[in-house]
């Protein structure tokens, strides 16, 4: 079927509030991943879920950051109080299969956040 | 501590003439190493990726990679750039006990017609 959509393309938010950021990986894919691309630091990884468990969220940057899969699909990367420094492209990827495969992972075109 | 390096940060080409794009990396594992293509507003495509067996591996676009391991090196190669191939190219790094891709610095080419 269709690639990894993310939603929304471009979000705009004040430095304080709290977003979320949407993730629909491709159908039948277990694993879903989230990086963040920014100009200081390239592309970090933040989370890995396996089905609806995050297998490894060692990327997150702190405590403000959390995602969930509830039902083993589509991930919410929730970031809280934003500050300025979270600005970035926030990209979600998905493959087949279990942890350390050969399985591609397939980006989607990323949430562009910017706090103002 | 495991990294990527790509030395290059930004190359110019003619349209027609040969590349290659450097990457090292430094990782305790075996590695599986990939080759991922960004262009303006898109997300990332993968070109090419190695695990093992044949250490030249055959891509999408004509792209082609080596993975030498005395040298810690998976440099990118194509004999003829196409206009079509300005974009950013990110190397990345991950292995069979691991989940997540680490990425190299990205490369930005440039080409002139």
């Amino acid at each position: 079927g269709a690639g990894v959509s993310q939603s929304p393309s471009n979000k705009v938010t004040e430095k304080g509030k709290d977003v979320e950021l949407r993730c629909d990986p491709i159908s039948g894919h277990t694993a879903l991943y989230w990086y963040r691309q920014s100009l200081g630091q390239g592309l970090e990884f933040l989370i890995y879920f396996q089905g609806t468990g995050a297998a490894d969220d060692s990327g997150l940057p702190n405590d403000r950051f959390f995602a969930v899969r509830p039902e083993g699909s589509v991930s919410t990367l929730k970031i809280q109080r934003t500050e300025r420094g979270d600005s970035a492209v926030y990209l979600c990827a998905s493959s087949l299969s279990r942890r350390g495969s050969t399985d591609t992972q397939y980006f989607g075109p990323g949430t562009r956040l910017t706090v103002l | 501590a495991q990294s990527v390096t790509q030395p290059d940060i930004h190359i110019t080409v003619s349209e027609g003439a040969s590349l290659e794009l450097r990457c090292n990396y430094s990782y305790g594992a075996t590695p599986y190493l990939f080759w991922y293509v960004q262009s303006p507003g898109q997300g990332l495509q993968l070109l090419l990726k190695y695990f093992s067996g044949d250490t030249l591996v055959q891509g999408i676009k004509g792209f082609e990679a080596e993975f030498k391991r005395s040298q810690s090196s998976f440099n990118l190669r194509k004999p003829s750039v196409h206009w079509s191939d300005a974009a950013e190219y990110f190397c990345a790094v991950s292995s069979y006990n691991t989940d997540k891709l680490i990425f190299g610095t990205g490369t930005r080419l440039q080409v002139f017609p």
